[in-house]
């Protein structure tokens, strides 16, 4: 089945605590994303990859790292977490660039303390 | 830069209702608009999408035609369902981006 999985699904964490949210796409896809979601915002864009060991910014990536050293795999990496860190992420892939049919994966919601 | 603006919700109807959910963008150039839709629980999922001017998209009774003139892609549905109540999300990318840019999306609930 072609689906984005994302680990953990639920998260619950202190401030300054590093943490790593899992993204993994079986459907070969060169094209791979994060959001977060909060109330009243949207969705917006943290980071993305065109491709292996290519990312960019989006329009929030303050306080987030990402890499992209397998196709497959893009983990979305939060240093030193803040409680304004707190929201619901969501992974997301195409087979090339925003401008494709995305799918997205089933979240991950964060609380930081 | 580029933006999207959707109509507020939430939004409630009656099963059966028509329903339009205003949708209009800014950008520089001519971009893909789509509508991607959340159920409850779940990821987004794409609904339907349109790639230039004039082209109506549609999927599971849902339709919405790119106007260029308005800058608009409102979304309607001529007779709505329960399992239709989500969050509805109009979104814009630029030719060959790699960004998607989305509104802040429109709750929808369909009542018996």
């Amino acid at each position: 089945e072609a689906q984005v999985t994302q680990n953990p699904r639920y998260l619950i964490t202190v401030t300054g605590k590093k943490l790593t949210v899992t993204c993994s796409q079986n459907m070969n896809h060169e094209y791979m994303s994060w959001y977060r979601q909060d109330p009243g915002l949207g969705l917006r864009q943290i980071y993305y990859s065109m491709n292996v060991e290519v990312t960019d910014k989006g329009d929030v990536p303050e306080g987030y790292k990402v890499s992209r050293k397998e196709k497959r795999n893009f983990p979305l990496i939060l240093e030193s977490p803040s409680p304004n860190q707190t929201s619901l992420y969501f992974c997301a892939s195409s087979f090339r660039g925003a401008y494709n049919e995305q799918f997205f994966g089933p979240g991950t919601r964060l609380t930081v303390l | 830069g580029d933006s999207v603006t959707q109509m507020e919700g939430p939004v409630t109807l009656s099963e059966e209702a028509f329903l339009t959910i205003n949708c209009t963008y800014t950008a520089t150039g001519y971009p893909s608009l789509f509508w991607y839709v959340q159920y409850p629980g779940e990821g987004l999922q794409l609904l339907l999408k349109a790639t230039k001017a004039d082209d109506k998209g549609s999927n599971k009774g849902f339709e919405a035609t790119y106007r260029k003139e308005t800058t608009s892609f409102h979304l309607e549905k001529g007779s709505v369902q329960v399992s239709d109540s989500a969050v509805y999300f109009c979104a814009l990318s630029e030719g060959g981006s790699y960004q998607l840019t989305f509104g802040k999306g429109t709750k929808l609930s369909v009542i018996p």
